[in-house]
């Protein structure tokens, strides 16, 4: 119940394209959902997140959808672009909570 | 502004040898610690976090072990590596506030030969 079951594993987009990745959980009392991004020897940086009280969450490019009844949160990277390429991870933690949850991870690469 | 640091940034070391791996946080007091492994082309493992200083939290039992000696300082040891514990060692930081934003540190690529 505290996975969080991300998609897919990996994924190719062309330039311009959009991205989109996918996260699905099962704890109902997760409310706060994070997305990092993560370049080649470099840790995971904190991209965006939303919290169930909105559906969507726009920064830049980066656009996170929440669907609270179906517990899927994604993101979408609109005009994706060659330096987007990198791994990205959803998360997820109930308030309060000391740990967050991550996805495995998905590798885009976006093809100039 | 809050930066966190880590050191080694790589290191290579033989079986049976000791490890210490360290992290600091600057600008901010009392923070949640977390020191991360990543294996090569995967997911974020959790190890220890610390919610402050002498406590802390093992996630997966191990050869591995955690300490932290001052309010901003997380270590991460072994007395005898194994060819297992190669990784990406990554140690982050959090408020420890309602919502659990964590920001992570430039890690350490580790590599048991």
């Amino acid at each position: 119940q505290q996975q969080v079951k991300q998609s897919p594993q990996s994924l190719i987009v062309q330039k311009g394209g959009i991205s989109i990745i996918n996260c699905a959980y099962e704890n109902t009392a997760f409310d706060y959902f994070p997305w990092y991004q993560q370049f080649p020897g470099k840790g995971p940086a904190l991209l965006i997140a939303i919290r169930p009280d909105v559906s969507e969450k726009k920064e830049g490019r980066f656009t996170i959808s929440f669907n609270k009844s179906a517990k899927q949160f994604s993101l979408h990277i609109m005009d994706s672009q060659p330096g987007d390429s990198a791994t990205y991870f959803c998360a997820a933690s109930p308030p309060g909570y000391s740990t967050l949850t991550f996805g495995k991870g998905t590798m885009l690469l976006v093809s100039p | 502004s809050q930066t966190i640091h880590q050191w080694p940034a790589t290191l290579v070391q033989p079986v049976g040898s000791p490890l210490s791996l360290e992290c600091t946080v600057e600008g901010t007091s009392n923070p949640n610690l977390y020191w991360y492994r990543q294996a090569a082309g995967r997911g974020l493992q959790l190890l220890f976090y610390s919610v402050g200083i002498g406590q802390i939290s093992s996630e997966v039992p191990q050869n591995l072990s955690a300490s932290r000696p001052q309010d901003r300082q997380f270590i991460l040891s072994s007395k005898k590596l194994l060819l297992s514990d190669s990784g990406f060692y990554l140690c982050a930081w959090s408020m420890g506030l309602l919502y659990n934003e964590q920001f992570f540190g430039p890690g350490t690529r580790l590599t048991v030969l």
